[in-house]
């Protein structure tokens, strides 16, 4: 089972809907958590952190429940330009701080 | 320009050939990182260094390795490469700043192909 785990994609919605993504990780001793974006053939680039009491940025909206230990994203609105992969990190400081990635959602955006 | 460069950024090699990819940095990060992402797994981890003198597997380092030459530079070598080491290779840094873990800045990626 890999570590981290995502939606297994791609999602396609229209210009102006909400979509999210799950995540789930198994190791219990997860500290950090993240959300990625990755633009086609770029770099994967940093959304948001994901904190324990939930937080939002503009129309993203980040929740982390550690008992389920599980992470989502909530996209509103969704715009042309929020098309790419989202990468679910966790990082358990006790691996040296390193990030594990899941293999990432893809989200397509039409008009 | 670009705060995380890596070159070449494309290369078509044979297999069995020694290749290098290297990574530098204008962040004045202490930590680097490289990483592999191939279709349906996600980036892994091959290598990371925390400073000039600390070097760590990841979690596919086999076949594989690196070079810390400056806290600026990290090279990554595949002293005989093989066709499942074709895929988009990362480089990437981060520092502390007090905290145990930040941000990771990659640069844009080196698309290797070996045949």
């Amino acid at each position: 089972r890999k570590e981290v785990e995502q939606d297994p994609g791609p999602f396609n919605v229209p210009e102006g809907a909400t979509v999210a993504f799950n995540c789930t990780y198994s190791n219990s001793a997860s500290q950090s958590f993240f959300w990625y974006r990755q633009d086609c053939r770029k770099e994967p680039k940093l959304l948001m952190s994901v904190y324990s009491s939930g937080n939002e940025d503009g129309r993203f909206t980040a929740q982390l429940n550690r008992a389920s230990q599980y992470i989502s994203l909530l996209i509103r609105d969704s715009k042309l330009s929020d098309s790419a992969t989202y990468l679910c990190v966790v990082v358990h400081y006790n691996q040296g701080g390193k990030l594990i990635f899941g293999q990432g959602t893809e989200l397509s955006v039409k008009p | 320009d670009a705060d995380v460069t890596q070159t070449p950024r494309n290369r078509i090699t044979k297999t069995g050939k020694r290749i290098m990819l290297e990574c530098s940095q204008t962040k004045g990060h202490d930590r680097m990182y490289w990483y592999r992402q191939d279709p349906g797994l996600g980036l892994r981890l091959i290598y990371y260094s925390f400073d000039v003198k600390d070097i760590n597997k990841g979690e596919i380092s086999d076949g594989y390795s690196v070079s810390r030459q400056a806290q600026a530079k990290f090279s990554l070598s595949l002293e005989s490469a093989i066709p499942n080491q074709t895929a988009l290779y990362f480089c990437a840094t981060s520092d502390t700043s007090g905290r145990a873990v930040n941000e990771q800045f990659f640069g844009p990626g080196t698309r290797l192909t070996v045949l």
